[in-house]
């Protein structure tokens, strides 16, 4: 069965300073992992997925994650975070007919 | 280019009434996707359907939970007698195809409280 972990459950930022969100993966086969975003009361936004090939994905909103089959993580990371990056975030493995699995997600919260 | 639509996106009932809550995928998907978020956790995968057939139900609540997606119309979520407990966002998601590269892509979720 697929599971993903995210460690933290909530993450304290400076603005401008930078960012990395774990996420560690089980799955049976060759993973497809995603990243979404969630602002309050709102639904998933996808910032960002791999599939296969260059190991590092660019997403949206300047957000990139590396894949690394041998620690089995899909972490998240941006350079420089703004207020408005403040969010929950979930990571997600599997897709279409074996469904997403999500993580619990990670809180980020942005100090000025 | 709409995406994937919910409605209602706030629903409020008493304990023991009934709660429908619709999705239309976004245009072209055929394959449709339900999933609960308690507060404080993730999402939950609850039922997979494709138009007239549910194809995995495996996180449906046995009881008073049900889930259609007719030839025509949007996919509804059913809820009966519904308790506290099922107080939650309700997430609908749809994608293209079933193979596992395909993205899902989510609507604005369904907030139901149960007073």
């Amino acid at each position: 069965a697929q599971s993903v972990t995210q460690p933290d459950i909530h993450i304290t930022v400076s603005e401008g300073a930078s960012l990395e969100l774990r996420c560690n993966y089980s799955y049976g086969a060759t993973p497809y992992l995603f990243w979404y975003v969630q602002s309050p009361g709102q639904g998933l936004q996808l910032l960002l997925k791999y599939f296969s090939g260059d190991t590092l994905v660019q997403g949206i909103k300047g957000f990139e994650a590396e894949f690394k089959r041998s620690q089995s993580s899909f972490n998240l990371r941006k350079p420089s975070v703004h207020w408005s990056d403040a969010a929950e975030y979930f990571c997600a493995v599997g897709a279409g007919a074996d469904g997403l699995t999500f993580g619990k997600g990670t809180h980020l919260i942005i100090q000025p | 280019n709409a995406g994937v639509m919910q409605n209602p996106r706030h629903l409020v009932r008493r304990r023991g009434q009934e709660a429908r809550l619709r999705c239309s995928p976004m245009k072209g998907h055929s394959h449709v996707y339900w999933y609960r978020q308690l507060p404080e956790e993730g999402l939950k995968f609850m039922v997979y359907l494709q138009k007239e057939n549910i194809i995995d139900e495996s996180g449906m609540p046995k009881e008073r939970f049900s889930a259609e997606f007719p030839k025509e119309g949007p996919s509804i979520l059913r809820i009966q007698q519904v308790v506290r407990g099922d107080s939650a966002a309700y997430f609908c998601a749809s994608s293209w195809d079933r193979s596992s590269g395909n993205t899902i892509y989510f609507g604005e979720g369904s907030w139901l409280t149960v007073v």
